[in-house]
C-alpha cells in the first residue's frame, strides 16, 4: 500500500532564508508522481510542484524545488528565499501512475511558518 | 487553466438535515472526481472516488449510505451528507483529474457546521 510520511508538524523559518520540508513515501507502483501542494488558511490547495517517478532531473517551479532521491524514497520540498507569504501548511501527495483513476495519497503536513 | 468549481464554501445546519455538496469541472470534462475530508490542522483524508456513470468506491471507514456520492454526468459530481450529526463538521473538498494522469485541479472546498 502506497505511503506518505512527513516527520515534521511544524518548521519556523526567517525572511529570506531557505527551507526543507521532508516527505518520505513508499510504494510498490514503479511509475507515480509526487507532489508537494500549500494550504493557506483559507483551505485552498495550490499546487506547487510535480515529480513523476521516470524523471531524471529534480522538479523546478520558481523558489521551489524538490529534492528527489528515488533510492531514498524521498522528496523533499525546498523553498529558497522565503517570503511571508510562505507561511500556510504544506502537503506532500503521492498518486500511483499504473492505473487511470488513482487518488493523490496525502501526507500529514508540514505548518511552515515565516517570520520578519 | 482547469477550473474546479466547488459550492457552497461554507453550510451551517441543524442536526438531522441533509446537505448536499456540488463539484464542477468547468472547463473539461472529469471522468474521475475525488471526495476528501479534512478535520482542523490534519491531511486530507480520501473519502471516495467517483467515477462517471457508475457507483462510487467508498475508502474503508467511509458509510456509503451515510456520504451519497453521485457522478450523473462529465461536469458534476455531488456528495450529500444524509442526516447530519455535529462529528461530520469539517472540510469537505473536492477533485478532479484532467489530461495527463498526473494532473489534478481542487475545488476551493466545504466548510460544514452541524449544530
Amino acid at each position: 500500500a502506497q505511503k506518505i510520511t512527513q516527520t515534521q508538524p511544524g518548521m519556523f523559518v526567517q525572511e529570506k532564508e531557505a527551507v526543507t520540508l521532508d516527505c518520505t513515501y513508499d510504494t510498490s507502483d514503479p511509475s507515480y508522481g509526487l507532489f508537494w501542494y500549500k494550504q493557506p488558511s483559507s483551505g485552498e490547495m495550490i499546487f506547487l510542484i510535480y515529480q513523476g517517478s521516470y524523471d531524471q532531473q529534480n522538479a523546478t517551479e520558481g523558489r521551489y524545488s524538490l529534492n528527489f532521491q528515488k533510492a531514498r524514497k524521498s522528496a523533499n520540498l525546498v523553498i529558497s528565499a522565503s517570503q511571508l507569504g510562505d507561511s500556510a501548511m504544506y502537503f506532500c501527495a503521492m498518486k500511483e501512475l499504473g492505473q487511470a483513476g488513482t487518488a493523490l495519497i496525502f501526507g500529514k503536513g508540514t505548518t511552515l511558518s515565516v517570520s520578519s | 487553466g482547469a477550473v474546479v468549481s466547488q459550492h457552497p464554501s461554507r453550510v451551517i445546519c441543524k442536526s438531522g438535515t441533509s446537505v448536499k455538496i456540488e463539484c464542477r469541472s468547468l472547463d473539461f470534462q472529469a471522468t474521475t472526481m475525488f471526495w476528501y475530508r479534512q478535520f482542523p490542522k490534519q491531511s486530507l483524508m480520501l473519502m471516495a472516488t467517483s467515477n462517471e456513470g457508475s457507483k462510487a468506491t467508498y475508502e474503508q471507514g467511509v458509510e456509503k449510505d451515510k456520504f451519497l456520492i453521485n457522478h450523473a454526468s462529465l461536469t458534476l459530481s455531488t456528495l450529500t451528507v444524509t442526516s447530519a450529526h455535529p462529528e461530520d463538521s469539517s472540510f469537505y473538498i473536492c477533485s478532479a483529474s484532467h489530461g495527463a494522469r498526473e494532473k489534478l485541479f481542487f475545488g476551493s472546498g466545504t466548510q460544514l457546521s452541524v449544530l
